[in-house]
């Protein structure tokens, strides 16, 4: 089967680091993406990783290790905009090219004051 | 550009109605994907083309789901008939032939089927 598994929620403050774990077990693996959604809104790409390692955008952090079947998006010098819902999601690679993304059910992170 | 476009934005009707959503997506992308998504299944692909082929349609819930692609500015999602499980937020999303890892979504119908 395939499953990707994320914690529900968590809570920090402004300024502070956070970090959301995704582990995951698919029948095939090509990747993992992060997104961002805000309340009522649409998802928003954030980062991929298709190797292992740490990938740097900004503020935002994620990273991979295909042997643990893990990674994790880090957040730094939290923000109040930063509230929304993440999601990993693994890049399936079977017979269908490898077009198919498949969504963990989404970590609620909300920042507080 | 305007980025993915679809309609309507909200959709009220009655069980039983046909109802068809509209996707535009970003031109010159290759791929393009319907999603559901709901509080209880999360974010669920129903079906993705690409280059105007469907690829994979295992998730389409049942035979009254049925999606078009006829050109590649355009794809529909129709549900005839509907029911009140059907009611969800529908997004379209596209990325380009060799990014299907980083989709651009549209805003979303809200389904609602009394």
């Amino acid at each position: 089967g395939q499953s990707l598994e994320q914690p529900s929620e968590v809570t920090a403050v402004e300024g502070a680091i956070v970090q959301i774990n995704c582990t995951y077990q698919t029948s095939g693996f090509y990747g993992l993406s992060w997104y961002q959604q805000h309340d009522g809104g649409a998802p928003t790409f954030l980062s991929y990783n298709a190797l292992d390692g740490l990938e740097e955008t900004g503020r935002f952090s994620s990273f991979l290790s295909r042997s643990d079947s893990y990674g994790y998006l880090l957040l730094q010098e939290l923000q109040m905009k930063d509230s929304a819902s993440y999601f990993c999601a693994v890049r399936d690679l079977i017979y269908n090219q490898g077009g198919k993304l498949i969504f963990g059910q989404g970590t609620e992170l909300s920042v507080k004051p | 550009d305007a980025g993915v476009i679809q309609s309507p934005r909200h959709e009220v009707t009655e069980m039983g109605q046909e109802v068809t959503l509209r996707c535009k997506p970003i031109s010159g992308h290759d791929y393009l994907f319907w999603y559901r998504q709901t509080m209880m299944r999360g974010l669920e692909l129903l079906i993705y083309f690409n280059n105007n082929v469907p690829i994979d349609d295992s998730g389409m819930p049942e035979d009254r789901f049925s999606a078009k692609m006829p050109n590649a500015s355009f794809s529909t999602l129709k549900i005839q008939p509907s029911e009140p499980r059907d009611s969800a937020v529908y997004f379209c999303a596209s990325s380009l032939a060799g990014g299907p890892h980083e989709q651009f979504f549209g805003p979303g119908t809200r389904l609602t089927v009394l």
